[in-house]
């Protein structure tokens, strides 16, 4: 138990589905992450969100839109996806130290196993 | 663009060795630098944080090294066993993107008995 808790941990989904991933983090951290993780490729940075507000979108396209309620919280909600965003998305927080000058170390839920069909 | 570059790609020993996992970045300007492991289909599990200060890093077996000025790190991993058959991953934040993690290909390693 990494103090990261993803649900669900394997979703299959239509193309014209809608569905969405949670992530919830039990350690008091200010900085959350999504990543997708696809077959032979490094791990590849989505979103993050620092303070739950959002400070990166690596050009993901606009059928993953993801959501902060609070500090605690991190949905991934999908719509319309194509058979090529089947992967592992992974949910990741850390902690933004006072002044910005340094990160904690990083944890990582189990991630969600996701096939679109 | 910083990059990450993990060497060997893929390592296969007997049980017992000891061995180097190599990683290598771009850019010196870091904040820490993680090493983490991942079994196949899990998320990752974190291994050792080492911070821009430090020289290195120990967790039982596990010993992290960290060059800065060279862009480098090492994961010596002691008398191996079966157990560490895993992906290792390291991820370094750099100063110049915000203090992302930023990912390696990884090494993959089968410990032998």
């Amino acid at each position: 138990e990494t103090g990261v808790t993803q649900t669900p941990r394997h979703l299959v989904m239509g193309m014209t589905n809608k569905k969405s991933l949670k992530c919830e983090q039990h350690l008091g951290h200010n900085a959350m992450y999504w990543y997708k993780q696809s077959a032979k490729k490094p791990l590849e940075l989505m979103f993050v969100y620092n303070f739950k507000e959002q400070t990166e979108n690596n050009s993901v396209p606009s059928r993953f839109s993801p959501e902060c309620p609070n500090s605690s919280h991190l949905f991934l909600h999908l719509h319309t996806l194509q058979p090529e965003d089947s992967a592992l998305y992974l949910c990741a927080s850390s902690h933004i130290t006072l002044g910005g000058g340094g990160y904690t170390e990083a944890f990582f839920g189990q991630g969600t196993r996701l096939t679109v069909v | 663009k910083q990059e990450v570059t993990q060497i060997p790609a893929a390592l296969s020993v007997p049980e017992g060795e000891n061995l180097v996992l190599n990683c290598s970045f771009t850019d010196s300007a870091i904040y820490n630098l993680q090493w983490f492991r991942q079994d196949p289909g899990k998320g990752l599990t974190s291994l050792l944080l080492i911070q821009s200060s430090q020289r290195e890093q120990t967790s039982g077996r596990l010993n992290a090294s960290l060059d800065k000025s060279s862009g480098r790190s090492t994961l010596y991993i002691a008398a191996s066993q079966p157990g560490d058959s895993a992906t290792y991953l390291c991820a370094p934040r750099f100063k110049n993107q915000g203090g992302k993690l930023i990912f390696g290909q990884g090494t993959e390693l089968s410990v032998k008995p």
